[in-house]
């Protein structure tokens, strides 16, 4: 069991629908992160929020929008994606700098 | 530029043989240094990490990994390898220069034959 849970596990979507990623955590982290994944390809960041304000955003598409409602929640806004956009994403949270990640089992997202 | 690196695709030991995944650095100043396990359908999992202290660090399920400053290396180990360690290594490295930015390697998927 993961201490990161990421809903849905699945997600089939066209390329005009609106949907969101949904991540949760309860232990007190104050950094979380989106990251997207291709099949066998270490994971991309996409953005960080530390103490829930937006602090790295690596120059992703306006198509995806994050939300941090609080410290516990993460939400990725998915509108108008690309095929190429289908991957893996995780979600990720951490106590420190320092401190390791804890990675969620990821939303498997597949664009038609 | 700043990057990591695993000259390894795939990694290939019998069980019980020790087995050795590799990560070099690249990064200026001191990093923090992170193995992570991946296996299918799941997210990553942590194994071990440097951050300061003895060069030699102990981490879950048996692993342990070397940190070489003049080598600038991160060496991932286990002295009896499983079947179930079979699955996909990521080494990671974070600058401690302020941020949470992770740079990771491309990743080795080791393969323990039975």
């Amino acid at each position: 069991d993961t201490e990161v849970t990421q809903t849905p596990k699945h997600l089939v979507m066209g390329m005009t629908n609106k949907k969101s990623l949904k991540c949760e955590q309860h232990m007190g982290h104050r950094a979380m992160y989106w990251y997207k994944q291709k099949a066998k390809k270490p994971p991309e960041l996409m953005f960080v929020y530390s103490y829930e304000k937006l602090s790295i955003n690596e120059s992703v598409p306006s198509r995806f929008s994050p939300e941090c409602p609080n410290s516990s929640l993460l939400n990725l806004h998915l509108h108008a994606l690309q095929p190429e956009d289908s991957a893996l994403y995780l979600c990720a949270s951490s106590l420190a700098i320092h401190q390791p990640q804890h990675f969620g089992d990821g939303t498997r997202l597949s664009i038609l | 530029a700043q990057s990591v690196a695993q000259p390894e695709d795939q990694v290939n030991v019998a069980e019980g043989n020790p087995l050795t995944v590799k990560c070099t650095y690249s990064v200026s100043g001191n990093p923090y240094l992170f193995w992570y396990v991946q296996y299918p359908n799941r997210g990553l999992q942590f194994l071990l990490k440097y951050i300061t202290g003895d060069n030699l660090v102990k981490g879950s399920y048996g692993f342990e990994a070397e940190f070489n400053k003049s080598q600038t290396s991160f060496h991932l180990k286990k002295p009896s390898a499983l079947v179930s360690d079979s699955a996909l290594y990521f080494c990671a490295v974070r600058l401690n220069t302020g941020g949470f930015k992770t740079i990771f390697g491309a990743g080795t998927r080791l393969f323990v034959k039975a």
